[in-house]
């Protein structure tokens, strides 16, 4: 079964400084995609980022970039230069390509704030 | 553009009354997506449909129901809704089940039950 884990319920950051988004995965398909959701509080899923398994690269997306550390069982999201716009809740997610490829299972996502 | 359209954003009804809420899309994708999210929580798939199979997840209770009369729309049918079941609910499509392709959601549909 996969498994997501964000253990930040919360995080703060200053207006243009960078914050790290940490999530890490649990997975016995060998190739697998991780995804970054952003959710407003008036509450729809903005796809942010996506991570393939086996992708050479660290994805970025504009002001978003992802640190993928496949050993570790890690893809950590990467904001810089932080905005109040940026303030919402987080989801990774990951998708399977094999056998559950149909369901992107969610970890309990993060909250973050950003400070004027 | 708006290209998953969910109706209506906000919608109450009255404890065992039943409820549908409609979910429309532009992109032509195969797969479309039911989520619950409740407060706090992450979305929790209660089923999807591709193209016409339907694939309902195992803990998904049977008050809940779905129907997609074409690619364009897909509805949630709730049969008789209780306390437990107010919640946003959320519509997503893929355009099919190939791995990197991200899920594209609805601005959702946030269910009061009085």
């Amino acid at each position: 079964a996969q498994k997501i884990t964000q253990t930040q319920p919360g995080m703060f950051v200053q207006e243009k400084e960078a914050v790290t988004l940490d999530c890490t995965y649990d997975t016995s398909d060998p190739s697998y995609g991780l995804f970054w959701y952003k959710q407003p509080s008036s509450g729809e899923m903005i796809f942010l980022i996506y991570q393939g398994s086996y992708d050479q690269q660290n994805a970025t997306e504009g002001r978003y970039s992802l640190n993928f550390q496949k050993a570790r069982k890690s893809a950590n999201l990467v904001i810089s230069a932080s905005q109040l716009g940026d303030s919402a809740m987080y989801f990774c997610a990951m998708r399977g390509t094999q056998g559950g490829s149909e369901k992107l299972v969610f970890g309990k996502g993060t909250k973050l704030t950003v400070n004027p | 553009d708006a290209m998953v359209i969910q109706n209506p954003r906000y919608q109450v009804t009255q404890f065992g009354k039943p409820v549908t809420l409609s979910c429309s899309q532009t992109l032509n994708h195969n797969v479309m997506y039911w989520y619950q999210q409740k407060s706090s929580q992450a979305p929790k798939l209660l089923f999807h449909y591709y193209d016409k199979d339907f694939n309902n997840e195992a803990d998904t209770p049977d008050n809940f129901q779905s129907r997609r009369p074409n690619t364009s729309f897909c509805f949630l049918d709730i049969r008789s809704p209780g306390l437990g079941d107010a919640a946003m609910y959320l519509c997503a499509t893929s355009r099919d089940y190939v791995g990197n392709q991200p899920q594209h959601f609805g601005d959702g549909t946030r269910l009061s039950i009085l």
